[in-house]
């Protein structure tokens, strides 16, 4: 299957402190897409890197893709309490008509 | 604010009733889609329109009814649902759908739907 898989299922890390997230894939994708989606909310987007690419930041956000491996990895710097969800990585591959999502990591950032 | 609006946030609901989830978005883009999230299982794709038309059916049982009347608003008819059915159903919106297309997805903030 194309799912996605997220690595770790849960962290837990103090504030100020750096989160990493990982996901890993089973075929060739067009591109990858990480989503966070808070407690009782909707996904929403936060980046989305190209099969082409290999780094990409937004903000506090840095996402790296490795396609001879098949995993992407989600940093978020300097973490903040607001940061605590559920993040998703997705993809879309190549010859699909949709995104399939991982089972998500739960973050939790404690003050 | 979302662009993607769902109604109700929260329906329970008895196996043998009718119900129907309404999705709206204000952002012009021309695909929908449906989605179930069931606790500690992924996020799983049930239906997807492309311009009015469906284009994906990802084997949802016919107990679950989409209508697309046009680009902006999505329903997802309910009959005679099954305990197993209670989730979190969520729909999503992208410029158009298609692998390779780019997309970012803009999610509403869900139904919460218990069966009882």
């Amino acid at each position: 299957s194309q799912q996605g898989e997220e690595d770790p299922q849960a962290l837990s890390i103090q504030e100020g402190e750096n989160a990493t997230m990982n996901c890993s894939y089973k075929t060739s994708i067009n591109n990858l897409q990480w989503y966070r989606q808070n407690s009782g909310r909707g996904l929403v987007h936060l980046i989305l890197i190209r099969s082409n690419e290999r780094e990409k930041h937004s903000g506090r956000l840095r996402v790296t893709l490795d396609t001879s491996k098949k995993s992407s990895s989600l940093l978020i710097t300097a973490s903040r309490a607001a940061d605590t969800a559920s993040y998703f990585c997705a993809t879309d591959a190549l010859w699909a008509q949709k995104l399939v999502f991982g089972q998500g990591t739960r973050l939790t950032i404690n003050p | 604010e979302t662009g993607v609006t769902q109604t109700p946030r929260h329906l329970v609901m008895g196996m043998t009733n009718k119900k129907s989830l309404k999705c709206e978005q204000h952002l012009g883009h021309n695909a929908m889609y449906w989605y179930k999230q069931s606790a500690k299982k992924p996020l799983e794709l049930m239906f997807v329109y492309n311009f009015k038309e469906q284009t994906e059916n990802n084997s949802v049982p016919s107990r679950f009814s989409p209508e697309c009347p046009n680009s902006s608003h999505l329903f997802l008819h309910l009959h005679t649902l099954q305990p197993e059915d209670s989730a979190l159903y969520l729909c999503a919106s992208s410029q158009e759908s298609g692998g390779g297309s780019n997309q970012p997805q803009h999610f509403g903030d869900g139904t919460r739907l218990s069966i009882l």
